[in-house]
Parts: structure tokens; sequence; C-alpha cells
């Protein structure tokens, strides 16, 4: 069974950094590209970044390149997302997603997600 | 950026019934486009994807239209399982982006 499990959210305050982590399993890590999500408090979905099987290619939503990391570790079948300069805008539910079938742009298998929420 | 714009923000429906839901972008995208279904506390679930394929184990009531910049999902009779929110996506470019979402609700 295909099972996603992100972690690491919690309460920052503005301007501070946080790591998340997904722990991937009943698939092969890596031979996917892995992608974050987010989905602010009672609004809509905004993709965020996603990561080439061996981690050599990554693209990011404007609003997140130069402050968020997107890495993996195939090893451990983890997923990791780096945030840094944190701002309010980024509170979100971030879930880590795949695709097992055709474009790795979509997405059928999506963790249960972890909040963020950066307040002072 | 392409801007997805769904319509209506709302829509109320009666279990049975048909419902129908549009998608617009804001240039053409051929036809890649998705649909996913969200459900109050849990995460998203792909419905459609190159505008008219459904996932594996999405029911055949579900089904997509439209290329370019239209489309639409229909539901063709409403279960209570549907009520929910729906949205479209589309990776025809960067950066993949949603349309802001329809919420199904029980008329």
């Amino acid at each position: 069974e295909v099972q996603l499990v992100e972690s690491g959210g919690g309460l920052v305050q503005p301007g501070g950094s946080l790591r998340l982590s997904c722990a991937a399993s009943g698939f092969t890590f890596s031979t996917y590209w892995m992608t974050w999500v987010r989905q602010a408090p009672g609004k809509g979905l905004e993709w965020v970044a996603n990561i080439k099987q061996d981690g050599s290619d990554k693209y990011y939503v404007d609003s997140v390149r130069g402050r968020f990391t997107i890495s993996r570790d195939n090893a451990k079948n983890s997923l990791y997302l780096q945030m840094r300069s944190l701002r309010a805008e980024d509170t979100a539910v971030y879930y880590c997603v795949f695709s097992a079938s055709g474009s790795y742009l979509i997405w059928d298998y999506w963790g249960q997600g972890t909040l963020v929420t950066v307040s002072s | 950026e392409i801007v997805m714009t769904q319509s209506p923000a709302t829509l109320s429906v009666s279990p049975g019934e048909r419902a129908t839901l549009s998608c617009r972008a804001s240039q053409s995208v051929n036809s890649n486009l998705a649909w996913y279904q969200q459900k109050p506390g849990q995460a998203p679930r792909l419905l459609i994807y190159g505008a008219s394929t459904r996932a594996t184990g999405i029911p055949a009531r579900f089904s997509g239209s439209g290329s370019g910049t239209e489309f639409t999902l229909t539901i063709s009779s409403l279960q209570s399982e549907d009520f929910a929110v729906y949205y479209c996506q589309q990776y025809n470019n960067w950066p993949l982006t949603f349309g802001g979402g329809i919420k199904v609700e029980i008329k």
C-alpha cells in the first residue's frame, strides 16, 4: 500500500525556518518525480515545487523560489522541503504528492498533509 | 502564469441530478487539464486527467470534456458522496496552476 506521511509542520515566527519531511513507502520512491502542494486554510490548492527522480531537476512557484528548497534522499525514501524566511502567506497545509500513472505533473497519491502556521 | 477560473463558485444540486462544472483557462492548455475532488478534512483525489480520462477507480458518472481554454466536469447523477469541492488544474505550462474551486452542495 502506498503511503506518504508528512511531518515537521508547526508554528513558526515570520522570518523563521522549518523543514518538512515526507516518508514514502509502498512504491519504488527513487523512480518517481515528487511534489509539494499546499493549501492555505479555507483556500484553494497551490503547487509549490517538484523534484526529479535523481534530484537533478527542481521547479518552484515564483512565490517560494529562493526561500524554499526541495530535496530528496532516495536511500531513505524521503522527500524534504526546507523553508526559510517564512511569511504569513506561507501558512498552509503542505501535502507531499506524486503520480503513479502518466504525467508527473498531476497527482493521484497524496499524503495527509502537515500544517505550517507562520505567526508571531 | 495561466489563470484558471472556475464557475460557479457554489453549485446547489439535488441528489440524483446532473451537475455541470466549468473551468476556463486564460490561454490554451491544450488537453493538459485535470480535475480533483476534495472533501472536508481530506486530501484531494484525482478524478480526471488529459481533460477526459478518468483516473483509476473513478466511477463512470464522472466525465470530463473540453480542450484549449474551456473545460467541463459533469457528474451525471449526484450521489451523497459527491458533495465536495472540485478543482481544475492545468499542467501545460509552468507554473502549474489550479482554479479556485467549485463547492457542490446539497440543494
